[in-house]
């Protein structure tokens, strides 16, 4: 069972351009929602997270958009550059107060921005 | 640099056999967690451990099992490999009090 879906798999952007990626989830108990950004032999850098006592967040050009109610949140990278040419990860966990759980992750976009 | 590190970075071992993965979190951090990923089914939780204690446990075999140590360093230990388990396996800090987790460069596993 998948319990964060993510779409889509692959995504092309002109350079300036916005790239939008979106997320569903199943388990009404998440409270935590990551985003993860990973470069070919990296490991997954964080960029951006939400609690969803609030609707936007936004830290330089990421944006997250979360709808409690739809059970869905999206990444929004404006003026996107062909840095941030990477794969994509959306999670989710259950924030326990004594700490996050693991993380459930999406599958995963590739994102490329082109020049 | 996340402040996490791991070791080896590469492992070639053949089926069968039994090896183990090391990882340091980052200073201050308490909460170890271990990831895998591969291909097939991409980023999944193993488990988690918090001051030496196993706080959650994900998707992980009874052939592997991990301990965090003293000094906060944690090792996971994978037996008896298979073929499917080649991945790449990552592990994750932090204070064990807040949501945010920072991936070590992770170790390449390749099973032959």
């Amino acid at each position: 069972q998948q319990q964060v879906k993510q779409s889509p798999q692959s995504l092309i952007v002109q350079k300036g351009g916005i790239s939008i990626i979106n997320c569903a989830y199943e388990n009404t108990a998440f409270d935590y929602f990551p985003w993860y950004q990973q470069f070919p032999g990296k490991g997954p850098a964080l960029l951006i997270a939400i609690r969803p006592d609030v609707s936007e967040k936004k830290e330089g050009r990421f944006t997250i958009s979360f709808n409690k109610s739809a059970k869905q949140f999206s990444l929004h990278i404006m003026d996107s550059q062909p840095g941030d040419s990477a794969t994509y990860f959306c999670a989710a966990s259950v924030d326990s107060g004594g700490g996050a759980d693991g993380l459930t992750f999406g599958k995963g976009t590739h994102l490329i921005i082109q020049p | 640099d996340s402040g996490v590190t791991q070791t080896p970075k590469h492992l070639i071992t053949a089926t069968g056999q039994r090896v183990t993965l090391r990882c340091s979190p980052r200073s201050g951090d308490l909460s170890v967690y271990w990831y895998q990923q591969s291909l097939d089914q991409g980023l999944q939780f193993l488990i988690q451990y918090y001051n030496g204690e196993e706080r959650a446990k994900g998707n992980i075999l009874e052939r592997f099992s991990a301990q965090q140590f003293p000094d906060l360093h944690s090792e996971l230990n994978l037996s008896s490999l298979e073929l499917g388990d080649s991945a790449l396996y990552f592990c994750a800090s932090n204070t064990g009090t807040g949501g945010e987790q920072y991936f070590g460069p992770g170790t390449r596993l390749t099973v032959t």
